[in-house]
């Protein structure tokens, strides 16, 4: 398996509150990526990012903001939580050429809670 | 923008039966198709892939054609097993290739 650490693995926080979500990799990829998972809706991008400090928004980006300082760490931060993340986080890396020519291996998932 | 269409699940079938999930995509030029899939309370692995027109993409039985003709990419297994239980998802990545645009997925369920 491909060295991915999500941390934590479960969450409940209040709505209003930041929440940070990490992930770590052991495999030196270029590539990191927050998909969030939704009944209905299968996996959609958040944020992508594709070398330290470069990051582009995916598809649903607002309320999210992330960082890489390290080519190992990729933080997802939510300012402040709504209901509607509430929702399973997964993180993605991919080698040097990115999704297309490389797979996209995955974390096991954080599953948060706003209430 | 690009997209990518799966039947609705839930498919339930019987081991040793055969499997089909249909894909369709919408996408300019000439993206690259991919299925994953999810067991339960794990991430997501990559399955087979197939990354020009007519190339077929098989693993573990599976296989898929990449038909440019008709935008799609379905997937079939010939004999399935109570293991193959899980969700699938099909995805494309476009020329770019920054990120894979996914399906809704599809629940498979096999019983013996």
């Amino acid at each position: 398996d491909a060295g991915i650490t999500q941390s934590p693995r479960h969450k409940v926080t209040e709505t209003g509150t930041p929440v940070t979500l990490r992930c770590h990799q052991t495999e030196n990829h270029r590539y990191m990526y927050w998909y969030r998972q939704d009944p209905g809706h299968g996996l959609r991008l958040i944020h992508y990012s594709y070398g330290v400090k470069d990051t582009d928004k995916g598809e649903v980006s607002d309320g999210y903001s992330v960082s890489r300082s390290k080519t190992e760490d990729f933080l997802l931060t939510l300012e402040s939580a709504t209901s509607s993340q509430t929702s399973v986080y997964f993180c993605a890396i991919s080698e040097t050429q990115g999704a297309r020519n490389s797979p996209l291996h995955f974390g096991n998932g954080t599953r948060l809670t706003v209430t | 923008g690009d997209s990518v269409t799966q039947m609705e699940g839930p498919v339930t079938l019987s081991e040793e039966a055969f499997l089909t999930i249909n894909c369709t995509y919408t996408a300019t030029g000439y993206p690259s198709l991919f299925w994953y899939v999810q067991y339960p309370g794990e991430g997501l692995q990559l399955l087979l892939k197939a990354t020009k027109a007519d190339d077929k993409g098989s693993n573990k039985g599976f296989e898929a054609t990449y038909r440019k003709e008709t935008t799609s990419f379905h997937l079939e297994k010939g004999s399935v097993q109570v293991s193959d239980s899980a969700v699938y998802f099909c995805a494309l990545s476009d020329q770019a290739g920054t990120a894979l645009t996914f399906g809704k997925g599809t629940t498979l369920s096999v019983s013996s």
